[in-house]
């Protein structure tokens, strides 16, 4: 298994501009998560999925972000319009519903707005 | 809600067994134990949990105290490769981990 994927992983965008970030999970895992790392607030979990379902957006920042979950092998993460302060590294994970031995994280992508 | 404390940072000779504590006072029974790293630069990765007992696994062991308030990842072995930041989570395994500001390893040679 390739691991989870992620795309791209760099992403430069300016002000204002609708950015997409997409995310391939791991065949047959079931939970998909989406976090945030800055150096300021570190690692945030901005939103999860279970079977294509988001179970808790409360982390994502406000209603410039999405995502979408259409189905179990893609999610995307939109930022509409970006802002200089969304840049960030953006994580994509995902696991098993009966998951112990913890997550797969992605590469991340790297995104900075200008 | 910080539910874990490590040491922001730590040094490590290499070769040397590299210890990192965690403080979790406030688990609750049925909290495990996890531990994850991340090197620069990449995602987050898993190394091991534990729920009460002491586990052992290809990468590191983990010591849980037995009233279960504090562990200890252990690095039996440090390599230069080992630098990275070390995250202490607990959590009930279908919760999504959070992590806190982890603890800098650096193995210096």
């Amino acid at each position: 298994d390739a691991g989870v994927i992620q795309s791209p992983r760099h992403e430069v965008t300016e002000m204002g501009q609708e950015v997409t970030l997409r995310c391939k999970p791991i065949s047959g895992h079931d939970y998909l998560f989406w976090y945030r790392q800055t150096m300021m607030r570190g690692l945030e979990l901005l939103i999860y999925f279970n079977n294509n379902v988001p179970i808790d957006d409360s982390g994502m920042p406000e209603d410039r972000f999405s995502a979408k979950m259409p189905n179990a092998s893609f999610s995307t993460l939109k930022i509409q319009p970006s802002e200089p302060r969304d840049s960030a590294v953006y994580f994509c994970a995902s696991s098993l519903v009966s998951e112990i031995y913890g997550y797969t994280f992605g590469s991340g992508t790297r995104l900075t707005v200008v | 809600d910080a539910k874990t404390t490590q040491p922001t940072s730590m040094d490590c000779a290499e070769g040397r067994a590299a210890n990192l504590p965690c403080n979790h006072s406030t688990i609750s029974g049925n909290e495990y134990v996890y531990w994850y790293r991340q090197i620069h630069s990449q995602g987050p990765q898993y190394i091991i949990h534990g729920l009460k007992n002491n586990e052992t696994n290809e990468m590191a062991s983990l010591i849980i105290t037995e009233d279960r308030k504090s562990s200890t990842l252990i690095l039996p072995h440090a390599t230069l490769r080992d630098t990275a930041v070390y995250y202490c989570i607990v959590r009930v395994a279908e919760s999504p981990p959070s992590f806190g500001k982890g603890t800098l390893l650096t193995v210096n040679p």
